[in-house]
């Protein structure tokens, strides 16, 4: 079955970096594209980024655009998103997602805390 | 900026029937925004329901249907049961590999 492990999410200060990682098995992980959407605690869901499944194509949200880089290595099923100038704003449960054919997700990881600390 | 309104809150009697929407503050919903559904309880990953307006994710129990209802995208519950409260979500494909969730309806039964 689909399976998609976040790790990588912790506490770090406010300017500073975080990688999280999605492991992901269970199906053909190159076919497809990829997603991070995150939810800030009590609050609703937010879409952060994609990738096409060749990696040739990504997207973000205007909220983390240049300061976000979204990236996957297909050799080891593995998707990333880079963290870089954190803000207070950006600590969330970060998700990753496998995208649907027809613009939707379709399955969840169980996400990672993020935590910026001010 | 593309704002995607959901109503706040709703709630519905066990066994009845209550339509959640979805809308955009300056514009309409039409399928061309491939509008989809989740459903969250406190503390899980969302769950997908509906996709492309009207498709029913796999072990998705057909009480819970899509469709564009005027100039939203709208999701059905018939026969509402306990289990479904819930947070729920809807999301709309702007184009461009941009998607942008609505803030979500908490769902009451009572």
């Amino acid at each position: 079955q689909v399976q998609l492990v976040e790790s990588g999410g912790g506490v770090v200060q406010d300017g500073g970096s975080l990688r999280l990682s999605c492991a992901a098995s269970g199906f053909t992980f190159s076919r497809y594209g990829m997603q991070w959407v995150r939810q800030a605690p009590g609050k609703g869901l937010e879409w952060v980024s994609f990738i096409r499944s060749d990696g040739g194509s990504q997207s973000y949200a205007d909220s983390v655009k240049g300061r976000f880089t979204i990236s996957r290595d297909n050799s080891q099923n593995t998707l990333f998103l880079q963290m870089n100038n954190l803000r207070p704003e950006d600590t969330a449960v970060y998700y990753c997602v496998r995208d649907g054919s027809g613009h939707y997700f379709d399955y969840w990881g169980q996400g990672a805390l993020v935590i910026v600390s001010s | 900026q593309t704002v995607v309104t959901q109503e706040p809150s709703l709630s519905v009697s066990p066994g009845g029937t209550v339509t959640l929407t979805c809308g955009l503050r300056s514009g309409s919903v039409s399928t061309s925004y491939y509008p989809s559904w989740y459903r969250q309880t406190p503390g899980q990953a969302p769950r997908t329901l509906i996709y492309k307006t009207n498709t029913r994710s796999s072990g998705v129990p057909d009480r819970f249907s899509g469709s564009i209802l005027g100039n939203r995208a709208a999701l059905t519950i018939t026969g509402a049961q306990a289990d479904d409260e819930s947070d729920y979500y809807c999301v709309l494909f702007m184009g461009t590999d941009i998607w942008v969730f609505g803030g979500g309806t908490k769902l009451t039964v009572l």
